[in-house]
């Protein structure tokens, strides 16, 4: 069974610092990894996803995450923290094709980011 | 191309009474997935649905708790006799038929609370 573990529930950053989110996954077959952020009250927006291409993979809005099969990790980073960042951040995997044949994606509890000016 | 909508946004009902949330998929996408988050929870996996066929339902609750996407018109995800615990998002998510790279495109989500 696939599972994913996001370090910290809560991060907090200056603005202009570096942002790091972490995310760790078990499967048990070759993964596919995404990230997603969700505003208040608003629904999921994907920030990037890592589908056995480059495993640096850049996303939207200065993100980027890199695959490491070793660590079995994809650790979101951003340079440099900005005010709209604030929000709360998703990883979740999808592997092959379940018995059931259903793509569905198992989430992490989330990490909110705060951005202090 | 309009994006995944949901309504109502926000639903309140009291504990017995009966639950309808409606999903309409982004255009071209056939394939729609129902997801539950609890506060302070992680989006959990509820089903699956194409078109008239329901292909997974394996985090679905054995009880109360049922999906359709029919022919025409939204997905529409049922909770019957309504508890305290059903209170959570629930989302919707589409995609389109082919393969797992494709990106789960999400709804801004129904917020039921049950009283």
């Amino acid at each position: 069974a696939q599972s994913v573990t996001q370090l910290g529930s809560h991060v907090s950053v200056s603005e202009g610092a570096l942002v790091l989110l972490r995310c760790n996954y078990s499967s048990s077959v070759p993964p596919y990894l995404f990230w997603y952020v969700q505003y208040p009250n608003q629904g999921l927006q994907l920030l990037l996803k890592y589908t056995s291409a480059a495993t640096l993979v850049k996303g939207i809005n200065g993100f980027e995450a890199e695959f490491k099969k070793s660590e079995t990790s994809f650790h979101l980073t951003k340079p440099s923290a900005h005010m709209s960042d604030a929000a709360e951040y998703f990883c979740a995997v999808s592997d092959t094709w379940s018995g059931a044949g259903s793509y569905q994606l198992t989430f992490g509890k989330g990490t909110k980011l705060s951005v202090i000016p | 191309n309009a994006g995944v909508m949901q309504n109502p946004r926000h639903l309140v009902r009291r504990r017995g009474q009966e639950a309808r949330l409606r999903c309409s998929p982004m255009k071209g996408h056939s394939h729609v997935y129902w997801y539950r988050q609890l506060p302070e929870e992680g989006l959990k996996f509820m089903v699956y649905l194409q078109k008239e066929n329901i292909i997974d339902e394996s985090g679905m609750p054995k009880e109360r708790f049922s999906a359709e996407f029919p022919k025409e018109g939204p997905s529409i995800l049922r909770i019957q006799q309504v508890v305290r615990g059903d209170s959570a998002a629930y989302f919707c998510a589409s995609s389109p038929p082919g393969s797992i790279t494709d990106t789960q495109y999400f709804g801004p989500g129904t917020r039921l609370t049950v009283l």
